[in-house]
């Protein structure tokens, strides 16, 4: 089983600034990689990256996300008040199909 | 646009099975893609429970694989849970999704229901 690894947990930052949000596999998943936002209130999660690099249709440019293998990265260049959420990164091995979520990371207002 | 709404009982005994439906608009589940339910209990992350295509391939969560089925309902565009033996770690808000896929398999989410409470308990 691939597990994924979220960090920080918490992020505490002001909006306008940037966040870097980190997902670690614990085996290659290749770009099998997709990063969802969830407001509070549970919400439906919000697909906003997928193939470790594809912005979802709809999502503004301020969210990209980079890295292959077992290294991933979701960066929003400019937090607005709308993107203190929580966020999740998710994966697709190969075979059999199985997909797994990583814990989480908070993205709060400091 | 796509929209996917989830309908079952809020209540559902131990011991009993837990029954959703996902009914889908915008897309004729049929032509294309998986579709897939999702659960988050409370105060708690995403987990996948399984997926089914279009053409009726189904892949499962391995730790709930031996409780779950899925199946399809092209006539009225839905599709279905049904989770057996249901205990209070069952409780969660499950979420049906449209699964894009990739290499033939289900990749990621990209639309989702509101999701539905269902608690388990006598």
């Amino acid at each position: 089983e691939i597990v994924l690894t979220q960090s920080p947990a918490t992020l505490s930052l002001s909006p306008g600034e940037r966040a870097t949000l980190s997902c670690r596999a614990s085996q290659s998943v290749g770009v099998y990689l997709a990063w969802y936002q969830q407001k509070p209130g549970h919400q439906a999660p919000r697909l906003l990256i997928y193939d470790a690099s594809n912005r979802a249709t709809g999502v503004p440019a301020r969210f990209s996300g980079s890295g292959s293998g077992t290294d991933f990265t979701l960066t929003i260049s400019s937090l607005e008040p709308e993107d203190f959420a929580v966020y999740y990164c998710q994966q697709r091995n190969n075979w059999p199909p199985r997909l797994t979520f990583g814990g989480g990371t908070k993205v709060e207002i400091k | 646009q796509v929209h996917l709404q989830e309908s079952g009982p809020g209540l559902v005994k131990p011991s009993e099975t837990l029954s959703l439906t996902c009914l889908v608009s915008g897309y004729s589940i049929s032509a294309d893609y998986y579709w897939g339910w999702i659960r988050q209990p409370p105060g708690k992350g995403l987990e996948w429970i399984g997926s089914i295509s279009h053409s009726g391939s189904t892949y499962f969560n391995p730790s709930l694989r031996s409780r779950v089925t899925i199946s399809v309902d092209t006539s009225k565009n839905q599709f279905s849970l049904n989770l057996s033996s249901v205990t209070a770690a069952d409780t969660a808000v499950y979420y049906c999704a449209r699964v894009p896929y990739s290499g033939s398999y289900p990749s990621h989410f990209d639309y989702w229901g509101q999701g539905t409470l269902v608690t388990v308990s006598s």
